[in-house]
């Protein structure tokens, strides 16, 4: 079965600053996808994006970018320019091709400082 | 995302009571996910369902827990002889088949027992 860990349970940045969320997996799988969500304090679920494996252009969406390191099975989340609204439970998250299955890390959880 | 909408999210139970989730996947979702968060924690795996079919149930505990996903009508997480442990927010995802899609959540069903 696919883990996925995430090793740091709590992480703090100063508004403006930039953190990195690290997120290791383990699969025996070639073709896979990997996701990173934002739970804010109202509990939904949102996307923040999303990285095919095939692809080695790492995934960028606005203030948010990943370090994907297929070898390594590494795949971190940097958020540039830490705003206050960014402070939220981050979940990295699996999903095999063959299979469809879904997994979650165990979340970090992020602190923005004014 | 509003669109899968779970019910109810609030639900109180005695100790030895039935708890019935029930989730209704977006449209053309044929995949569903169970989740259970506690306070202050990530999400953990319970169970993963098709039409009809449960793919993987190894997070869920063999006891007293259930699941299924009819081919009509919204997918249930049941839980028999609630005890307070089982006081969580219960959260449910649903996916269309191809695996290069993400998962989109309900906002949970939060379960008291006392």
């Amino acid at each position: 079965a696919q883990t996925v860990t995430q090793s740091q349970p709590e992480m703090s940045v100063q508004e403006a600053e930039t953190v990195t969320l690290s997120c290791t997996y383990d699969t025996s799988e070639s073709d896979y996808y990997l996701f990173w969500y934002k739970q804010p304090p109202s509990r939904q679920m949102i996307l923040v994006i999303r990285q095919e494996a095939y692809k080695q252009q790492n995934a960028t969406e606005n203030r948010f970018s990943v370090n994907f390191q297929k070898a390594a099975k590494s795949f971190s989340l940097k958020i540039s320019d830490s705003q206050l609204g960014d402070a939220a439970m981050y979940f990295c998250a699996y999903r095999s091709s063959p299979n469809n299955d879904m997994r979650f890390g165990a979340g970090t959880r992020l602190t923005v400082k004014p | 995302n509003a669109d899968v909408m779970q019910n109810p999210r609030h639900l109180v139970r005695r100790r030895g009571q039935e708890a019935r989730l029930r989730c209704s996947p977006m449209k053309g979702h044929s995949h569903v996910y169970w989740y259970r968060q506690l306070p202050e924690e990530g999400l953990k795996f319970m169970v993963y369902l098709q039409k009809e079919n449960i793919i993987d149930e190894s997070g869920m505990p063999k006891e007293r827990f259930s699941a299924e996903f009819p081919k009509e009508g919204p997918s249930i997480l049941r839980i028999q002889q609630v005890v307070r442990g089982d006081s969580a927010a219960y959260f449910c995802a649903s996916s269309p088949p191809r695996a290069n899609t993400e998962a989109f959540f309900g906002q949970g069903t939060r379960l008291t027992v006392v």
